[in-house]
């Protein structure tokens, strides 16, 4: 079946480290983004990418970083620059102009 | 900017109970209009895609229909498994970028 995988589903950040959440889709879509998502709160975005080797900023990038190496990867580092990491992260791709996202079953990310 | 509004917050239902949840969205443009459903704990569930003012869709006890200012998602006879919270999300102008809302939080009571 098709569809994105994210892993892991829980993940723990000591103070100062960085950590990579993964993303991968098999639904051959070119557009691929994350979203930090937070009691009360809509969906926001951290990052977006619509095509390989390419990617921009979102609303909240700030303490992020994104790589798109390979069409069907987009993963996720939390920097130690994000000071308020703990939140549920949801991975996301589409299709061409005006196609739906679809996502993943999200990461939830906390501090220790 | 674009802006979406969803309400109510929360919504309690009896089971059989008829209902409307609200979008309201500002922008500039329109090219779609979404509508998730969100389990907790997992990621949105793609429901619907209305494009242009007068559409509707259906898919069992859930219709979705579009105006220029606003959309409604009715949920028919809602039934215990139909609690999630629903999301509306727009996307405008020239990018892929979407707006989502907040989310209503529907609860269907047995």
């Amino acid at each position: 079946d098709g569809g994105i995988t994210q892993s892991p589903k829980y993940l723990f950040r000591k103070e100062g480290q960085n950590v990579t959440l993964s993303c991968e889709q098999n639904l051959n879509h070119d557009a691929m983004y994350w979203y930090r998502q937070d009691p009360g709160q809509g969906l926001r975005l951290i990052y977006y990418s619509q095509i390989v080797n390419d990617f921009q900023k979102g609303d909240i990038a700030e303490g992020y970083s994104v790589s798109r190496e390979k069409k069907e990867s987009f993963p996720l580092t939390v920097t130690s620059a994000q000071k308020n990491p703990t939140a549920f992260y949801l991975c996301a791709s589409s299709g061409r102009d005006s196609q739906p996202q679809h996502f993943g079953d999200g990461t939830r990310l906390s501090i220790l | 900017e674009d802006q979406v509004t969803q309400s109510p917050e929360a919504l309690r239902l009896q089971e059989g109970e008829s209902s409307s949840l609200n979008c309201s969205y500002t922008v500039s443009g329109l090219r779609g209009l979404f509508w998730y459903r969100q389990d907790p704990g997992k990621g949105p569930e793609f429901l619907f895609t209305l494009y242009s003012a007068g559409e509707e869709k259906e898919k069992e006890r859930l219709k979705a229909t579009l105006t220029k200012k606003e959309s409604f998602l009715h949920i028919t006879a809602p039934k215990p498994e139909d609690s999630a919270t629903y999301l509306c999300a727009v996307q405008a102008g020239g990018y892929q970028k979407v707006t989502f809302g907040t989310g209503t939080k529907l609860q269907v009571i047995p």
